[in-house]
């Protein structure tokens, strides 16, 4: 069974400095890597999807990151907003698309 | 593109009592999936629909939980009788197909306090 580990559980950074959560997980046979962000009181949105061939993707100031070997991804946000305050949660998943949720960093961004 | 609609957006209920959830997809989306998030936690999966078919339920509690999703488009989710346990969040989520790679659209959830 996939077990995804997330650190720091909350992080509290000024406005305009760079930053990295991390993500762990126990099955080295995930599929996928994926990043989300949950402000509270709504759903999920799908912010990077790593797919198990990849190693990294970026989208604007995020980026994440996938070592396999390692059980490990990352997700870099550079130059922190206000606005980018939420709940990160990573997630691996199967081949059949389900996904193994981590407990999630809850990021603050002090302006 | 209209997203994931869920109602009801809140629920209390006293324990033992029964509650169902109900869930629009995103059209044309095949698959359907339920999670759900205990406070402080991630989402943890309940259901996936291909269809109206079950893709898997490993994870459900079948002695209290059902869902169904009869014409392959909404789907409800009931528990009866509710626990304590089960205040969560539950979430429902949508995507084109089950391939691994294919991104889930999220609805802003339906939050039970059972008391």
């Amino acid at each position: 069974k996939q077990e995804v580990t997330q650190i720091p559980a909350a992080l509290s950074v000024p406005e305009g400095e760079n930053l990295v959560l991390n993500c762990s997980f126990t099955d080295s046979a995930i599929y996928n890597l994926q990043w989300f962000r949950q402000d509270p009181g709504k759903g999920l949105t799908s912010l990077l999807l790593i797919q198990s061939s990849q190693r990294e993707q970026t989208s604007g100031r995020l980026n994440a990151s996938l070592d396999k070997s390692s059980g490990r991804s990352t997700l870099y946000i550079a130059a922190s907003q206000p606005g980018d305050s939420a709940t990160y949660l990573c997630a691996g998943s199967t081949g059949a698309n389900n996904l193994f949720f981590g407990t999630g960093t809850r990021l603050t961004v002090i302006p | 593109e209209a997203g994931v609609a869920q109602s009801p957006r809140y629920k209390i209920i006293e324990k033992r009592q029964s509650v169902a959830f109900w869930c629009n997809p995103i059209s044309g989306h095949a698959t359907l999936y339920w999670y759900q998030q205990i406070l402080g936690q991630g989402p943890k999966l309940l259901i996936q629909f291909q269809n109206n078919g079950v893709v898997d339920d490993s994870q459900l509690p079948k002695d209290r939980f059902s869902a169904e999703r009869l014409k392959g488009v909404d789907s409800t989710l009931k528990i009866q009788p509710a626990k304590l346990e089960d205040s969560a969040v539950y979430l429902c989520a949508s995507s084109p197909n089950p391939r691994a790679g294919e991104t889930q659209y999220f609805g802003p959830g339906t939050r039970l306090l059972v008391l």
